[in-house]
C-alpha cells in the first residue's frame, strides 16, 4: 500500500502561483493521484486526477487555474491567479487495496 | 446533479453502536463504488470502507476491521455504515464518496458527525 507525504502548510500572495506537492513512497512511483480541496467548514470537492506522465482530469466545474503535474514520485498541484477561496486544506488520494490519503497541505493566502 | 446526503450520526456512548445512512441521487448509484471517509475533528481525511457496484467486495481500514460493517441497497440508493463497538477515537465527520473506476472519489457528500463520548 502506498503512503503520500505532503508538506503541512504553504502560503502565497493573492494572485501569485503556488506548487502543492505529493510524494509516493519508495516503489510507487507509477501511481496516479486524486487532488481534493476542503474549505473550512465545509466537506472535501474533488479537484482532478494527476497520472504518471502528468496528464490529468478535473472535476465538474474546477477553473483552469487549477492544473496538475508529475515528476517521478512527485506529484504536482498548481494554482495560479490565487483568490481568497483557495484558502483551504489540500489532500492527495491513492487507491491500492484501501484508499489512501496523504496527511494535507494547508494553504495560506496572504 | 449529483448528490449525496449523509444521515444518523450523534452523540452515542463508548462501547455503544450506530447505523450512518447515505443517500445519493443524480446518478445511477448501482453503476458506482463507494467509499466512507471520516476525519477526527482538526485532523486530515482517514478512509473507512470501501465496498463495490454489487456489494460483493469489501474492504475496511484496520482501524475498524471488525467492528464497522458497510453495506448498501442498490434499490434504494443508499449506501450504509453499522458501527459497533464504537470508541472515542472514533469521534469523528463521515463522508460518504462515490468512487470512479475503483480509483478516486469524484464526489463528496457533506458530511455527519459521530461523537462517541460518556
Amino acid at each position: 500500500q502506498p503512503v503520500l507525504t505532503q508538506s503541512p502548510s504553504a502560503s502565497a500572495s493573492l494572485g501569485a502561483s503556488v506548487k502543492l506537492t505529493c510524494t509516493l513512497s519508495s516503489g510507487h512511483n507509477n501511481y496516479a493521484i486524486a487532488w481534493h480541496q476542503q474549505q473550512p467548514e465545509k466537506g472535501p470537492r474533488y479537484l482532478m486526477k494527476v497520472n504518471r506522465d502528468g496528464s490529468h482530469n478535473k472535476g465538474d466545474g474546477i477553473p483552469d487555474r487549477f492544473s496538475g503535474s508529475s515528476s517521478g514520485a512527485e506529484r504536482y498541484l498548481t494554482i495560479s491567479s490565487l483568490q481568497s477561496e483557495d484558502e483551504a486544506e489540500y489532500y492527495c488520494q491513492t487507491w491500492g487495496t484501501g484508499r489512501v490519503f496523504g496527511g494535507g497541505t494547508k494553504l495560506t493566502v496572504l | 446533479e449529483v448528490q449525496l446526503v449523509e444521515s444518523g450520526g450523534g452523540l452515542v456512548q463508548p462501547g455503544g453502536s450506530l447505523r450512518l445512512s447515505c443517500a445519493a441521487s443524480g446518478f445511477t448509484f448501482s453503476s458506482y463504488e463507494m467509499n466512507w471517509v471520516r476525519q477526527a475533528p482538526g485532523k486530515g481525511l482517514e478512509w473507512v470502507s470501501y465496498i463495490s457496484t454489487s456489494g460483493s467486495t469489501i474492504y475496511y481500514a484496520d482501524s475498524v476491521k471488525g467492528r464497522f460493517t458497510i453495506s448498501r441497497d442498490n434499490a434504494k440508493n443508499s449506501l450504509y455504515l453499522q458501527m459497533n463497538s464504537l470508541r472515542a477515537e472514533d469521534t469523528a465527520v463521515y463522508y460518504c464518496a462515490r468512487e470512479m473506476a475503483t480509483s478516486y472519489s469524484d464526489y463528496w457528500g457533506q458530511g455527519t458527525l459521530v461523537t462517541v463520548s460518556s
